[in-house]
């Protein structure tokens, strides 16, 4: 059974700083993750996804995939208030599929 | 190029009542799929489908829960006698599959009193 985890926050930022976000997922076998966005209220919104080890970068994002490790991070650089959401981390159920597997979320805070 | 539509977006029903969601994919998209969503947790898949076949259902989703997709473009999702567990919002996404990025549009809100 495959499982994303996140930790659910809030994570707190100053603006113009780092946010720093993390996901762990179960199998080992996964290879395509998925970023997105949800501001409260509202629906969840594609910003990142990632199918290789190592970096990858858009923007102010960066997502960053550890397969040894079975990590996933996201990154925004330059936080600002309006970033202020929950990301949710989520995983192909398998190679060549769109089904996806999502993490509960994390809560981003970037206060001015 | 319009994104996922979806309606209505809120819906109050009583216990008990049946509901009916409608669900408009992005229009070169084949691939639909039903999520459902309550506070403070993920989106859980329900459902999803390929032109008008449906390929895959949750064991989650219960026998009051049917789904619809008669000629590959929109979608139904019903629920029948609706309980207050069922209060959620119901989010639809589509693709053009398989290996794409599934998009999703803005929710249905469903409160059962």
């Amino acid at each position: 059974q495959k499982e994303v985890e996140q930790n659910s926050g809030p994570l707190s930022v100053p603006e113009g700083a780092i946010a720093s976000l993390n996901c762990t997922y179960s199998d080992r076998g996964s290879q395509s993750f998925f970023w997105y966005r949800q501001y409260s209220g509202k629906s969840p919104e594609l910003i990142m996804f990632i199918y290789s080890n190592g970096d990858k970068e858009d923007g102010r994002f960066t997502a960053q995939l550890n397969k040894a490790s079975q990590y996933v991070s996201l990154l925004i650089r330059d936080s600002r208030p309006s970033d202020s959401a929950t990301y949710l981390c989520a995983e192909a159920v398998s190679y060549n599929t769109d089904k996806l597997i999502f993490g509960t979320g994390t809560r981003l805070q970037v206060f001015p | 190029d319009t994104g996922v539509s979806q309606d209505p977006r809120h819906k109050i029903t009583k216990r008990g009542q049946n509901v009916t969601f409608r669900c408009d994919p992005i229009s070169e998209h084949n691939r639909l799929y039903w999520y459902r969503q309550t506070l403070g947790q993920g989106p859980e898949f329900l459902t999803y489908f390929q032109n008008e076949a449906q390929l895959e259902k949750s064991r989650l989703l219960s026998d009051r829960f049917s789904a619809e997709r008669p000629k590959g473009s929109f979608s139904t999702l019903e629920i029948q006698r609706t309980e207050q567990g069922d209060s959620a919002m119901y989010l639809c996404a589509s693709s053009s599959g398989p290996s794409g990025l599934l998009y999703f549009g803005p929710g249905t809100r469903l409160l059962v009193l």
